[in-house]
């Protein structure tokens, strides 16, 4: 089936060392998004890539990493300079040039959560 | 800057009766698009119902209804004969044309969200 996988579901890191969660998409969409939730808060936009080779900085992109090496992989990497990196992150991709009606799609999330 | 305020951070909802999930939105531009997401407690967003802001009838699919007043900067979520599965996380997103590159999530904004629950 078509979809989006992150991976792991969980993950903890000790402080100070970085971190790579996993995003691969088959649905051969060119975006593909990175967002942070916060409990009581809405999604928060880290990186977002609309090309391979090509990436660029969400709102909060301080202390975070991408790379976009593949169509279907968009890992983020979540440094120690990030200085409060415990969240729940959440991938997402679509199709470009659809216009405004265009849906995104998510995979189900990587709680991290620094230790 | 553009906002999205969600006034009702949790509701409670006797099942079979239609829930009225609130967004309210700030913005000049005249071009946009509104999006309603649920998250069950699994995490992943789940895309429900698009209002473009020039249409003219509200959006409908199955059991939800936007009821858009665009002079009133609302979109606000309904949920007919309300369902135990219909439990989770609902969030009121917006795209706005001037920020769209032609990706698909580009300027996307969320609000922070209503925890719906459905009691038996």
């Amino acid at each position: 089936d078509g979809g989006i996988t992150q991976s792991p579901k969980y993950l903890f890191r000790k402080e100070g060392q970085n971190v790579t969660l996993s995003c691969e998409q088959n649905l051969n969409h060119d975006a593909m998004y990175w967002y942070r939730q916060d409990p009581g808060q809405g999604l928060r936009l880290i990186y977002y890539s609309q090309i391979v080779n090509d990436f660029q900085k969400g709102d909060i992109a301080e202390g975070y990493s991408v790379s976009r090496e593949k169509k279907e992989s968009f890992p983020l990497t979540v440094t120690s300079a990030q200085k409060n990196p415990t969240a729940f992150y959440l991938c997402a991709s679509a199709p470009r040039d659809r216009g405004l009606n265009t849906e995104a799609f998510f995979g189900q999330g990587t709680r991290l959560t620094v230790v | 800057a553009q906002k999205i305020t969600q006034t009702q951070p949790g509701m409670f909802v006797q099942e079979k009766e239609a829930v009225t999930l609130d967004c309210t939105y700030d913005t000049s531009d005249q071009s946009y698009g509104l999006f309603w997401y649920k998250q069950p407690s699994s995490g992943e967003m789940i895309f429900l119902i698009y209002q473009g802001s020039y249409d003219e009838q509200n959006a409908t699919e199955g059991r939800y209804s936007l009821n858009f007043q665009k002079a009133r900067k609302s979109a606000n979520l309904v949920i007919s004969a309300s369902q135990l599965g219909d439990s989770a996380m609902y969030f009121c997103a917006m795209r706005f044309a001037r920020y769209y590159s032609g990706g698909g999530a580009d300027g996307l904004t969320f609000g922070k969200g209503t925890h719906l629950i459905i009691q038996p």
